[in-house]
């Protein structure tokens, strides 16, 4: 079974902070993707990477980055944590890069509370 | 730019039948079809293709609809299991590591 697991499902921080969430998959896809899910929006893409130390920006940027050193290990930064970003922040991963006809495979996300 | 997915809500008794939309402004090569349960992560139901057939497993079929661009999920003779939020996602070759997400529909299936 392939298997996206994320560090934290629950994470409660302060405005300002530097929040990092973690994503590891076990089945060496290639493609990874942050998305952040917001009721009545769907999945938004944060930021996909195809390739070690490869990204390219999603619908929604700004205010994140990423950092994928490792093939298994994605993994999104909020440099200072604002209350706008407070949501559910799903992990997917997928073979074969640059193709959309390929399952993804997500993680259970992480519920960010940015107070 | 985001398909349009209807009904936004959908509540059924045990046994009857559901179809869920799923409409985009853009031409479409693929669209794909999830569903989430509550707390839990998106779980993949099936990809229909541009030039593909109509695909299925179990009680849940698909078609997709080139010249209209959008894909219909059908839920034949529901069951307490099939709740949730269905997603579509759709592709495009113009983007083709995305894919864009519709704003789900929620199903609820009451005994």
């Amino acid at each position: 079974d392939v298997k996206v697991t994320q560090s934290s499902r629950y994470l409660v921080k302060r405005t300002g902070e530097k929040v990092f969430l973690e994503c590891v998959q076990d089945m060496d896809h290639e493609n990874m993707f942050w998305y952040r899910q917001d009721p009545g929006l769907g999945l938004r893409l944060i930021y996909f990477s195809y390739d070690v130390k490869m990204k390219e920006k999603g619908d929604i940027p700004e205010g994140y980055s990423v950092s994928r050193e490792k093939k298994e290990r994605f993994s999104l930064i909020l440099e200072s944590a604002s209350t706008n970003q407070t949501s559910m922040y799903l992990c997917a991963s997928s073979p074969r890069p640059r193709e959309n006809w390929y399952e993804q495979f997500f993680g259970p996300g992480t519920r960010l509370t940015v107070l | 730019q985001q398909p349009v997915q209807s009904p936004q809500a959908v509540i059924l008794r045990e046994g009857e039948d559901a179809v869920i939309n799923c409409s985009s402004s853009k031409a479409l090569y693929s669209v794909h079809w999830y569903r989430q349960k509550h707390g839990e992560a998106p779980v993949f139901l099936m990809i229909l293709l541009k030039g593909g057939e109509q695909k299925g497993h179990d009680k849940i079929s698909a078609s997709f609809n080139e010249k209209k661009q959008q894909s219909s999920l059908y839920l034949t003779a529901s069951q307490l299991s099939y709740s949730g939020t269905y997603f579509c996602g759709t592709g495009n070759l113009d983007s083709n590591y995305q894919l864009i997400w519709g704003a789900g529909t929620k199903l609820i299936i009451k005994p």
